[in-house]
């Protein structure tokens, strides 16, 4: 069963403009990872945030983590029309799994 | 960084028809591989678990003898869909594990 939740399901902002992705899970976790899909393409993985780590930079992401609440957050600054995808978030499970459970996710648009 | 292909990536056939899909991990060896299927709009559900040289583990609800797979060797994993339906049209995204989760471009499958 899907654990990841993704809000809000579609964003549309203008280029410039910071994007907030929310993704809620219910069990505990190794680790929570954030993918990006181009429609009707394969995924490309973001970043990955240890359940150990609150904050994670890679470039203009920044992501947060909170296992208290079984929340993160991916905020994408200073939006480019390049960044028109969604962006999904996938959890493992504690205790050694390699499968990945992943969030509904979340359509951005960034308007030029 | 780790690359995974699939083939063919688009595919059309006939209903009661089978199609096989190819995953293979180009630059490193894999023991295990993950199918997922998504359907339009929705997120990635994974369907089983493909270990080189045994039985695929398939989640709970996803039709073992419909959906067969074999991972023959280090670097391939096949997918067949067995007697095609409509209903199995969908985007199939395979991923390679090698410390984390490496996915391949996906593979549209549309059945008449």
């Amino acid at each position: 069963s899907q654990q990841g939740e993704e809000d809000p399901q579609a964003l549309s902002i203008q280029e410039g403009e910071n994007a907030t992705m929310n993704c809620s899970y219910k069990t505990s976790i190794n680790n929570l990872q954030w993918y990006r899909q181009n429609s009707g393409r394969g995924l490309v993985h973001l970043i990955l945030i240890r359940s150990n780590e609150r904050e994670k930079h890679s470039g203009r992401l920044r992501v947060t983590l909170d296992t208290s609440k079984k929340s993160s957050s991916l905020l994408i600054t200073a939006s480019r029309a390049a960044d028109t995808a969604s962006y999904f978030c996938a959890t493992d499970a504690q205790g050694g799994s390699e499968k990945l459970v992943f969030g509904k996710g979340t359509k951005l648009t960034v308007n030029p | 960084g780790a690359v995974v292909s699939q083939h063919p990536s688009r595919v059309i056939c006939k209903s009661g028809t089978s199609v096989k899909i190819e995953c293979r991990s180009l630059d490193f060896q894999a023991t295990t591989m993950f199918w997922y299927r998504q359907f339009p709009k929705q997120s990635l559900m994974l369907m089983a678990t493909s270990n080189e040289g045994s039985k695929a583990t398939y989640e709970q609800g996803v039709e073992k003898d419909k959906f067969l797979i074999n991972h023959a060797s280090l670097t391939l994993s096949t997918l067949t869909v067995t007697s095609a339906h409509p209903e199995d049209s969908s985007f199939y995204i395979c991923s390679a594990s090698q410390y984390e989760q490496y996915f391949g471009p996906g593979t549209r499958l549309t059945v008449t």
